[in-house]
């Protein structure tokens, strides 16, 4: 069963606007929350995180918002550029931290339009 | 700093063979965790070592398996393949703390024809 579900496996978004990734989850005992960029033939590259002690963190063009009553969180990227194409994945973690490993939704693939 | 280094970098292997792959961490990190990447489940953990001590598994079968050394660097090997095995496997290393920022090294990919 998915504990952590990205249910677009692609998203467009045209240069300089808006893009929002989603991310749902069902294990209510994740209390951290991350985002991750992956390149092709690269590993994944941290971009952004949240406690659930939060309910936004943002840095830079990056913004994560996390609704704990839903068990959703996103991913806001303003404005989109071309460098920003990639596969996003989000990934939840619980008390154990590190040692229990994350939990890595499926990916969005997110590709800018110039 | 030097960052992730996985080595291969790709591989093709016949079912029934074995495979061990390499991974040295950022200095200083003392825990390496291994994920497997598929196109159908995404990335799974497979485990994680911290100061040659395996702390958790994933949920796979004890033909995966892994070791740490004291200079923390990991080996993963899986044993009899199948051609389901095919797959980036990803190691990543993190230093103290629980804030499980993982830095990924850009993978192995295995091939099992």
């Amino acid at each position: 069963d998915q504990q952590v579900k990205q249910n677009s496996p692609s998203l467009s978004v045209q240069e300089g606007r808006i893009s929002i990734l989603n991310c749902d989850y069902t294990n209510s005992m994740f209390d951290y929350f991350l985002w991750y960029k992956k390149y092709p033939a690269e590993g994944p590259t941290f971009l952004i995180s949240i406690s659930s002690i939060k309910d936004k963190n943002e840095d830079g063009r990056f913004t994560v918002f996390l609704n704990k009553s839903a068990k959703h969180l996103s991913l806001h990227i303003v404005p989109s550029q071309p460098g920003d194409s990639a596969v996003y994945f989000c990934a939840a973690s619980g008390e154990g931290g590190g040692a229990d490993g994350l939990t890595f939704g499926k990916g969005t693939h997110l590709i800018i339009q110039p | 700093k030097a960052g992730v280094t996985q080595t291969p970098r790709y591989l093709i292997k016949t079912r029934g063979q074995q495979v061990t792959l390499s991974c040295s961490p950022i200095s200083g990190h003392r825990s390496v965790s291994w994920y497997q990447q598929t196109p159908g489940q995404g990335l799974q953990f497979l485990f994680e070592y911290f100061s040659e001590t395996q702390r958790n598994k994933g949920n796979f079968p004890g033909r995966f398996s892994g070791r740490q050394f004291s200079n923390s660097r990991s080996e993963m090997n899986v044993s009899t393949l199948e051609l389901g095995d095919s797959a980036l496997y990803l190691c990543a290393s993190s230093g103290q703390g629980v804030t499980n920022v993982l830095t990924f090294g850009a993978g192995s990919r295995l091939t099992v024809l």
